[in-house]
């Protein structure tokens, strides 16, 4: 069984659409993240949920906005993509607040063309 | 100003030597440390975590923490060419989530 899992795996998409991306974690976990990490391999903190409750929004464009409907979920909806949000974007739980030994998908390469 | 530093590397080692990796962090408030092991295009998989200062070993991983010094290591014993990957080290101490180092590619030559 799969920990965090995040679908699509790929997205291709032109410039102005929207796109969404899904996260799902059985393991209990109360907090969930979402982390992008660039062609630089630099990995950095977007949203994080507890509970269902943002708790950290980084600076982020307004036309990325996540969702919670549960504490198993969060999914990321992308408004009017941009060449420059192309780059892999990571799911991840905890059990607590703080990031404390958090687990990751497998990542959703998304390319803007 | 970046609150944790790390080498990008790459590092490359022959088969079997002890390899040391290291990053530094600047906020005193950082209380728990981890390391990742990032296989290309796979998820960061969490490999050791310690919290505040001191030593912990995991198999051929140890895993140092000096908070005076704001310092993290992570040595691995008998590297295998399977240990090739990027290392992650990343830092937390509150609700923020976690601050990661950029990585260092590390390569094993058989």
């Amino acid at each position: 069984d799969t920990a965090v899992s995040q679908t699509p795996k790929y997205l291709v998409t032109q410039m102005g659409n929207d796109k969404s991306i899904k996260c799902e974690q059985n393991l209990g976990h109360d907090t969930m993240y979402w982390y992008k990490q660039d062609s630089k391999k630099f990995l950095k903190i977007m949203f994080s949920y507890n509970n269902k409750e943002l708790i950290i929004n980084e600076t982020v464009p307004n036309r990325f906005s996540p969702k919670s409907p549960d504490k198993a979920h969060l999914n990321l909806h992308i408004n009017s993509l941009e060449l420059g949000d192309s780059a892999v974007y990571f799911c991840a739980s905890s059990l607590y607040r703080g990031g404390t030994e958090a687990f990751f998908g497998q990542g959703t390469r998304l390319t803007v063309v | 100003q970046k609150e944790v530093e790390q080498d990008p590397g790459p590092l490359s080692v022959p088969e079997g030597a002890i390899v040391s990796l290291n990053c530094t962090y600047s906020n005193s408030a950082f209380q728990y440390f981890m390391w990742y092991r990032q296989y290309s295009r796979k998820g960061p998989e969490l490999l050791m975590y310690t919290y505040s200062s001191g030593n912990k070993e995991d198999g051929r991983f140890t895993a140092q923490v000096d908070k005076s010094s704001k310092y993290i290591s992570l040595f691995i014993r008998d590297s295998q060419p399977s240990d090739s990957a990027t290392y992650l080290c990343a830092s937390g101490g509150g609700a923020d989530g976690l601050t990661f180092g950029k990585g260092t590619h590390l390569i094993i030559q058989p």
